[in-house]
């Protein structure tokens, strides 16, 4: 079985452009989440989906960042225009989520790097 | 691969010892809580996961305990290879299925 996969695996952009990211879950998998660390801190989440939906966007740290998952597959996060603090590694997870047993076990992706420069 | 920075608390051990892996959460409210490998370049690795109704689970070659008392995690990691070097987080889930990640231990295991 296939895991999380990200695309790119890094990225390198100048202050003010545009970079997508992609991430395709698990297949099957309702749930898909974004989190992003930066240098010396900890991973941090960023939003959740549910299939096409929104759970959670809590964790977005602006405007600027914009996360859509048309069909409820693939996702894609957006980050328009970059800034130097949105350098850092940027994960995506899926979980399928088992109702009867309440696991919600998350399955993470190899992380893209963003560097802003 | 990513960095993981030079400001982790590290642990270093000899090959064939047990290392214990340690992490105090912040929210008495967590119900779940799971032990994640990130080696360098890949994305954090699912190891073992505990429930707020126990305070002992056991895997292949690796022990979570729970403390909910004192809000600690405890991750052993028995028989340690040099293949188990790598970036230790705890998380913790509130029940809304995000998780909420420790800072992160280095092991460094010699052989």
């Amino acid at each position: 079985e296939a895991g999380v996969t990200q695309f790119p695996s890094h990225s390198v952009i100048e202050k003010g452009q545009t970079v997508t990211l992609r991430c395709d879950p698990i297949s099957g998998h309702d749930n898909l989440y974004w989190y992003r660390r930066v240098m010396g801190k900890e991973i941090k989440f960023l939003l959740h989906f549910v299939k096409e939906s929104k759970q959670d966007e809590s964790g977005m740290p602006n405007n600027r960042f914009l996360a859509e998952r048309t069909g409820g597959t693939y996702s894609t996060l957006k980050v328009q225009p970059a800034e130097l603090e949105d350098s850092g590694v940027y994960f995506c997870a899926s979980s399928l989520r088992r109702l009867l047993s309440g696991t919600d076990t998350q399955y993470f992706g190899p992380g893209t790097r963003l560097t802003v420069l | 691969g990513e960095s993981v920075g030079l400001h982790l608390p590290t642990l270093s051990v000899q090959e064939g010892d047990n290392s214990i892996i340690n992490c105090a959460y912040s929210n008495s409210a967590s119900d779940y809580f799971i032990w994640y490998k990130q080696e360098s370049g890949k994305g954090p690795q699912f190891i073992i996961d505990i429930r707020s109704n126990m305070d002992k689970r056991q895997g292949q070659r690796v022990t979570v305990l729970l403390n909910k008392t004192v809000k600690h995690l405890s991750l052993q990691i028995a028989a340690t290879q040099p293949g188990d070097s790598a970036v230790y987080f705890c998380a913790e889930n509130t029940g809304y299925s995000t998780l909420t990640f420790g800072k992160g231990t280095m092991l460094l295991v010699s052989p």
